[in-house]
């Protein structure tokens, strides 16, 4: 099955400096991949995802760029903020497999991050 | 615009006995999907339901099983608990098997 390794475990940066996380997965057919910030004691909340068709999607001050060919994908915070301070998850999932839709999302290990003022 | 709602928050339970948690899924979505995250660790995939059927299932013995009713409401049931069962149970909405998921708060449940 579908296996994603989360890199680096945790990250502390200050205010205003760039934020990157590194996700990689193992199977090939994997065709998206969101990304999720949790708060402490909150739920996971979706931020960006992206599709296989696409090779960046960026909203504001988050990106995510994808590289099919190497089988990993990166999440981007610019100009990072205190209340950006979570843990944050990266996913790959399957949707569709013959003829099939699927939902079943694999989840990396997380990365805490930490913004200091 | 009501989220995903679960209840209850939280559960304890002792080893052995039974547990149902509930999930209502957010206004127009038809799909609920069940995970379990440890502490410290990504949520894991228990199964996905979608027109009442269990359409994908993650690597869970048969203790956990659930339902979706004609509202799309979701049930996850856990027999003969284990002290690893402990938990929060995360609930995930979307709007067909394979688009964005929105979760819920969670249950929080501890096995004694």
């Amino acid at each position: 099955g579908e296996n994603v390794e989360q890199h680096p475990s945790t990250l502390s940066v200050q205010e205003g400096d760039s934020a990157v996380i590194k996700c990689t997965y193992s199977d090939s057919a994997s065709n998206y991949f969101p990304w999720y910030k949790q708060e402490l004691g909150k739920r996971p909340q979706l931020i960006i995802d992206i599709r296989s068709n696409v090779g960046e999607k960026k909203d504001q001050r988050i990106a995510v760029t994808l590289n099919k060919t190497a089988k990993h994908f990166s999440l981007h915070i610019t100009e990072t903020q205190p209340e950006d301070s979570a843990v944050y998850f990266c996913a790959a999932s399957i949707t569709m497999m013959g003829g099939t839709s699927y939902g079943k999302l694999t989840f990396g290990q997380g990365t805490i991050l930490t913004v200091h003022p | 615009d009501a989220g995903v709602t679960q209840s209850p928050t939280h559960l304890i339970k002792t080893r052995g006995q039974q547990v149902t948690l509930r999930c209502s899924p957010k206004s127009g979505h038809d799909t609920v999907s069940w995970y379990q995250q440890a502490l410290g660790q990504g949520p894991q995939f228990i199964f996905q339901y979608y027109e009442e059927e269990e359409r994908q299932r993650g690597n869970f013995p048969d203790r956990f099983s659930g339902h979706q009713f004609p509202n799309y409401s979701s049930e996850l049931n856990v027999n003969a608990l284990l002290l690893g069962d402990s938990a929060l149970y995360l609930c995930a909405s979307s709007l067909g098997s394979n688009q964005p998921q929105h979760f819920g708060d969670g249950t929080r449940l501890s096995i004694l």
